[in-house]
């Protein structure tokens, strides 16, 4: 069975801090990809990053940051120099063997002025 | 501007209403879905059509109706729901659902707020 896990229910920063989502997957494929999507209040789930299971190079898109590795089945996400507009909920999910995202709990990022 | 629009934003329903959430995608994608948001349970699939055929239907409780006329729009129909129906319901859209192919990116609309009381 495919699971996703984010321990950390909600994390409070300050701006400017740098701040990491753990999330750890549990799947048998050795075939999969990941996601991270961000939801802001008004409800919509944006579109963040799209790992494979092939591709353990970390990648970087401004002040975002992604670490995958599969040895220890993670892919964490860090945000630096964090500023308030940051503050969301963020989701990491997994795809294996058919389009159906398999989603975490979410992680409630608040970052206060 | 996001590729899928969602309407209503937010709707309030009797339990004894009948009423639609629909969902158009611009982004030229072959499948689309369904996906409900409850309170502090994890996002799930609901529906999943590709082509304008469902490919996908999880259990779903007949009350919720889904159809899709073309691959641009996907409507939700919905019908005596109950007040635990309350939730976030997403529509999301991708470039397809190939044999053997997975992992297309799903990007999602804002959603549609339901109350029903």
């Amino acid at each position: 069975a495919q699971k996703v896990t984010q321990a950390q229910t909600e994390i409070s920063v300050v701006e400017k801090e740098d701040v990491t989502l753990d999330c750890v997957y549990e799947t048998r494929d050795t075939t999969y990809y990941l996601f991270w999507y961000k939801q802001p209040p008004s409800g919509e789930l944006v579109f963040l990053i799209r790992r494979n299971s092939f591709d353990e190079q970390n990648e970087i898109s401004g002040r975002y940051s992604w670490n995958f590795q599969k040895s220890t089945s993670s892919f964490n996400f860090t945000i630096t120099a964090s500023q308030v507009v940051d503050s969301a909920v963020y989701f990491c999910a997994l795809i294996t063997g058919f389009q159906k995202l398999v989603f975490g709990t979410g992680t409630r990022l608040l970052v206060s002025p | 501007e996001t590729g899928v629009t969602q309407t209503p934003r937010h709707l309030v329903m009797g339990m004894t209403n009948k009423k639609s959430l629909k969902c158009e995608q611009h982004l030229g994608h072959n499948a689309m879905y369904w996906y409900k948001q409850s309170a502090k349970k994890p996002l799930e699939l609901m529906f999943v059509y590709s082509l304008e055929e469902r490919v996908e239907n999880n259990s779903v409780p007949s009350r919720f109706s889904p159809e899709c006329p073309n691959s641009s729009h996907l409507f939700l129909h919905l019908h005596t729901l109950q007040p635990e129906d309350s939730a976030l319901y997403l529509c999301a859209s991708s470039q397809d659902l190939s044999p053997g192919g997975f992992g297309n990116t799903i990007y999602f609309g804002e959603g549609s707020w339901l109350t029903v009381v």
